[in-house]
């Protein structure tokens, strides 16, 4: 079973950031948290993971709070091809990941 | 690098017969798993494969599925006797090591199965 909470869905404005949080409060010392997306009728992409630092790739930036109970995802300047269902999961390296219902982001012009 | 390539992308059976996943993964990955969508449900864990070996096949139904990943060529799932419930999209992934901090998986665009 999913171990986060995602909001069902979340509206963002062209060009402005995205910003996705995710509830992950039972998370232990060794698991990481990865955050995939699904374009309609495409296999997840992967986006960016992290354990307790903040991480930034050329995709968006993930941020997790001091006590790695929550963390968020950022994408910078939302386009319209961003629409996505985001899945935000913890994982402990070496398992496999376990999709919930995730974020349908819709950015809209 | 080509991806993760899965094929046929769309295969319709009728009810009984047999349906033949492919999955070539990505140059240099040894490891691939297996995730099943069903129309407006979330994805759900299959199998994972590494060559010639089965880790963990936690999420196959116990009768008609079976994965294989040969030494040689490519993933497949297969599935006898297809019964319309088993209309989905099933997806494919692959990793260069086991799952982790420097192999995050990479999918494939999937094969719908429509079972009419």
């Amino acid at each position: 079973d999913a171990k986060t909470t995602q909001p069902p869905s979340m509206d963002c404005a062209e060009g402005r950031a995205a910003n996705l949080p995710c509830n992950h409060s039972t998370i232990s010392g060794n698991e990481y948290v990865y955050w995939y997306r699904q374009i309609h009728s495409q296999g997840p992409q992967y986006i960016i993971h992290g354990l307790k630092n903040n991480e930034t790739n050329e995709m968006a930036s993930l941020i997790i709070t001091e006590d790695r109970k929550s963390s968020t995802l950022i994408l910078p300047h939302a386009t319209l091809r961003d629409t996505a269902v985001y899945y935000c999961i913890v994982m402990e390296y070496g398992n496999k990941l376990v999709f919930g219902a995730g974020t349908i982001l819709r950015v809209k012009s | 690098n080509a991806g993760v390539m899965q094929n046929p992308r769309h295969l319709v059976r009728r009810r009984g017969q047999e349906a033949r996943l492919r999955c070539s993964p990505m140059k240099g990955h040894s490891h691939v798993y297996w995730y099943r969508q069903l129309p407006e449900e979330g994805l759900k864990f299959m199998v994972y494969l590494q060559k010639e070996n089965i880790i963990d096949e936690s999420g196959m139904p116990k009768e008609r599925f079976s994965a294989e990943f040969p030494k040689e060529g490519p993933s497949i799932l297969r599935i006898q006797q297809v019964v319309r419930g088993d209309s989905a999209a099933y997806f494919c992934a692959s990793s260069l090591d086991r799952l982790g901090v420097q192999s995050p998986l990479h999918f494939g665009n999937g094969t719908r199965l429509t079972v009419t």
